[in-house]
C-alpha cells in the first residue's frame, strides 16, 4: 500500500472540470507533483511544487494544496487527457520517495 | 534536450541478479542540481521508486527493496546502474530511470527515460 492516496478512477464530461486528489500525511509539509501516463508511455511531469507546470504542459492543468490534501484540477477536460494520473512527494518520514497508487482519468 | 536511455537484458531468471543501466546524453549526470533515479511498474500496475543517487554517489533506497538494490554512478560515463538482487516474477515490470530535482519542500522527476521490460522467467 502507499503513503500517498489517490482515487482508483475519476471520470469527466469532455469541456467540464475535474479535480483528481492525493492523499498523505507527508503532503503536510511537503508539495506533491503530479505525472500524466498514457498506455505504452514513459510517465510526463504535468505539476511541480505550489503549482508549477513545465514547458509545454497546456494551463489547463493546475496544483493546489489543503492540509493533507494535494489536487490536480484539469479545468476544460479535452480528450486527449484521458490517462492515468500520478501524485509523487516524499513518504511520512520525509526521507524517502513515494507515489500514489494512481487515478485512471476517463474523459467522456 | 537531456535524454535518457535504459539497457539491458530482457529477461533475467528467477534468483539472479537483474542489471540496468541509464546512459544520459543531452546534460551533465555531474550536476549538483539533480538526483538520478530508477521507477519501476508492474504490468497494468502503478508506479514504485526503487532509489536515487546523487553524482558524488550518495544513494537513497526504497526501504522495501534495500537489501538487494545496488545503485552506482560513472561520471566519466555519464550513467548511472542499477543492481537488483534475488529476483522474483514480482520483480516483472517495466523499469525506468529518470532525473529528478529533491529539494527541501519539493522533489519532482523532470525527465524519464522510455523504460524498458524486464521479466523474470525461467
Amino acid at each position: 500500500s502507499s503513503e500517498l492516496t489517490q482515487d482508483p478512477a475519476v471520470s469527466v464530461a469532455l469541456g467540464q472540470t475535474v479535480r483528481i486528489t492525493c492523499q498523505g500525511d507527508s503532503l503536510r509539509s511537503y508539495y506533491a507533483s503530479w505525472y500524466q501516463q498514457k498506455p505504452g508511455q514513459a510517465p510526463v511531469l504535468v505539476i511541480y511544487g505550489k503549482n508549477n507546470r513545465p514547458s509545454g504542459i497546456p494551463d489547463r492543468f493546475s496544483g493546489s494544496s489543503s492540509g493533507n490534501t494535494a489536487s490536480l484540477t484539469i479545468t476544460g477536460a479535452q480528450a486527449e487527457d484521458e490517462a492515468d494520473y500520478y501524485c509523487n512527494s516524499r513518504d511520512s518520514s520525509g526521507i524517502y520517495v513515494v507515489f500514489g497508487g494512481g487515478t485512471k482519468l476517463t474523459v467522456l | 534536450q537531456l535524454q535518457l536511455q535504459e539497457s539491458g537484458p530482457g529477461l533475467v531468471k528467477p534468483s539472479e541478479t537483474l542489471s540496468l543501466t541509464c546512459t544520459v546524453s543531452g546534460g551533465s549526470i555531474s550536476s549538483s542540481s539533480y538526483y538520478w533515479g530508477w521507477i519501476r511498474q508492474p504490468p497494468g500496475k502503478g508506479l514504485e521508486w526503487i532509489g536515487s543517487i546523487y553524482y558524488s554517489g550518495s544513494t537513497y533506497y526504497n526501504p522495501s527493496l534495500k537489501s538487494r538494490v545496488t545503485i552506482s554512478v560513472d561520471t566519466s560515463k555519464n550513467q548511472f546502474s542499477l543492481k537488483l538482487s534475488s529476483v522474483t516474477a514480482a520483480d516483472t515490470a517495466v523499469y525506468y530511470c529518470a532525473r529528478h530535482v529533491w529539494q527541501q519542500l519539493v522533489l519532482y522527476f523532470q525527465h524519464w527515460g522510455q523504460g524498458t521490460l524486464v521479466t523474470v522467467s525461467s
